[in-house]
């Protein structure tokens, strides 16, 4: 199984500063790497998937980069409706695992 | 739009059973395949189970292995999961979601509000 460790656990920053955000698998997941946010009561929803690619409708302050095994996600400059938590997720390997997520708080 | 609404969850005892629905609408439900991801209260998402758009391939986390069932009608255009032998440590919040285009099946590009299981005597 692949493990996906996130990192830093918390996140505290202001609006308006920049969140890098880590997450770094137990071997190589190609780019097959998702990024997801939740907020609270929420369904998650899809930011980035292979590594660097926006979804629909994703600000464009939202980055993500990475081969291998180590991810970021960037957010260039932190909106109020950013504070949320941050999950990483790879489709490189049965079974799909997700990170332990990253809260990004105020 | 994309629309995922989950049913089926509620109170259950130890070693009972449940049947998740999921029905889903917006889009051609047969081209795409689906997911079940849940999330145990205070905790993170965990992967649970997944099928492919015919229903033919399916994959299970080893925690739910032998215990619970994908499956799915594309007639109906809803994917259930059938829970049995419940325990404890399956009290989460359920969630459907929809794969991606092609090669990004198992990236979740939308995702159901989620349905509460709890398991308790």
């Amino acid at each position: 199984e692949i493990v996906l460790t996130q990192s830093p656990a918390t996140l505290s920053l202001s609006p308006g500063e920049r969140a890098t955000l880590s997450c770094r698998a137990s071997q190589s997941v190609t780019r097959y790497l998702a990024w997801y946010q939740q907020k609270p009561g929420q369904a998650p929803r899809l930011l980035i998937y292979d590594a660097s690619n926006r979804a629909t409708g994703i600000p464009a302050r939202f980055s993500g980069s990475g081969s291998g095994t180590d991810f970021t996600l960037t957010i260039s400059s932190l909106e109020p409706e950013d504070f949320a938590v941050y999950y990483c997720q790879q489709r490189s390997n049965w079974p799909l695992t997700f990170g332990g997520g990253t809260k990004v708080e105020i | 739009e994309v629309q995922l609404v989950e049913s089926g969850g509620g109170l259950v005892q130890p070693g009972g059973s449940l049947r998740l629905s999921c029905a889903a609408s917006g889009f051609t439900f047969s081209n795409y395949a689906m997911t079940w991801v849940r999330q145990a209260p205070g905790k993170g998402l965990e992967w649970v189970s997944s099928i492919s758009e015919s229903g033919g391939s399916t994959n299970y986390a080893d925690s739910v292995k032998g215990r619970f069932t994908i499956s799915r009608d594309n007639s109906k255009s809803t994917v259930f999961l059938q829970m049995n032998s419940l325990r404890a440590d399956d009290t989460a919040v359920y969630y459907c979601a929809k794969g991606g285009e092609a090669n990004l099946r198992w990236t979740f590009d939308s995702w159901g509000q989620g349905i509460l299981v709890t398991v308790s005597s």
